[in-house]
């Protein structure tokens, strides 16, 4: 499989629940990023992670917790979530963060439904 | 701190006539803008980009101008087909600080009809 996969496509959760989005790149990409589109709103950086380390945490509340294991592989994990957090999570890599060197490039997205 | 400012939020337009995307931008230092179409449904995926060294470039029928002094840049689509309708998003980079920090527009809806 090539590309950017994450999974799961879709998600319904409750806002007790705890749940994780994952995201897995097949590209040799250094870098990995979350972000949240919202209907009616720009595309929002969530998180940046650097050769599996965290470079950019756009003021995202503690309800998302991101973790990167390697370079290949990125997870949200979410807990207590609201339902103004329901949104299309989607995931992206690049060759490095400054994508001078080569472009960002997404995943299909998570649909994200919180109850 | 960096804002992206994009127009028209919906555009609609014949088969076969152009369309133009505006955007505007905050942070002078901004040196990358890309633009990325996003599909109903599909992945946002790169179009095109520029450089703040480059004033225009162009791929077929789609081109982008970029005007450093007045901080905005234009996506320009010719002889547009009913596969072009999507959503475009323009975007901005601030590479010296290579965090790979995209900061998006809003967003354009382009409809073509046959």
């Amino acid at each position: 499989e090539t590309g950017v996969t994450q999974t799961p496509r879709h998600l319904v959760m409750g806002m007790t629940n705890k749940k994780s989005l994952k995201c897995e790149q097949h590209l040799g990409h250094n870098a990995m990023y979350w972000y949240k589109q919202s209907a009616k709103k720009p595309l929002e950086l969530m998180f940046v992670y650097n050769f599996k380390e965290q470079t950019e945490n756009n003021s995202v509340p503690s309800r998302f917790s991101p973790e990167c294991p390697n370079s290949s592989h990125l997870f949200l994990h979410l807990h207590t979530l609201q339902p103004e957090d329901s949104a299309l999570y989607l995931c992206a890599s690049s060759p490095q963060t400054s994508l001078l060197t080569g472009e960002l490039f997404f995943g299909e997205g998570s649909r994200l439904t919180v109850l | 701190g960096e804002n992206v400012e994009q127009h028209p939020s919906t555009l609609s337009v014949q088969e076969g006539d152009s369309a133009v995307i505006k955007c505007t931008y905050s942070d002078s230092a901004s040196n990358y803008f890309p633009w990325y179409k996003q599909e109903l449904g599909k992945r946002p995926q790169l179009i095109i980009d520029i450089r703040s060294n480059v004033g225009e470039k162009k791929d077929q029928r789609i081109a982008v101008t970029l005007n450093k002094t007045a901080k905005h840049f234009s996506l320009h689509i010719t002889e547009t087909q009913p596969e072009d309708s999507a959503v475009y998003f323009c975007a901005a980079e601030h590479s010296s600080s290579n965090t790979g920090k995209l900061i998006f527009g809003q967003g354009t809806t382009l409809q073509v009809k046959p």
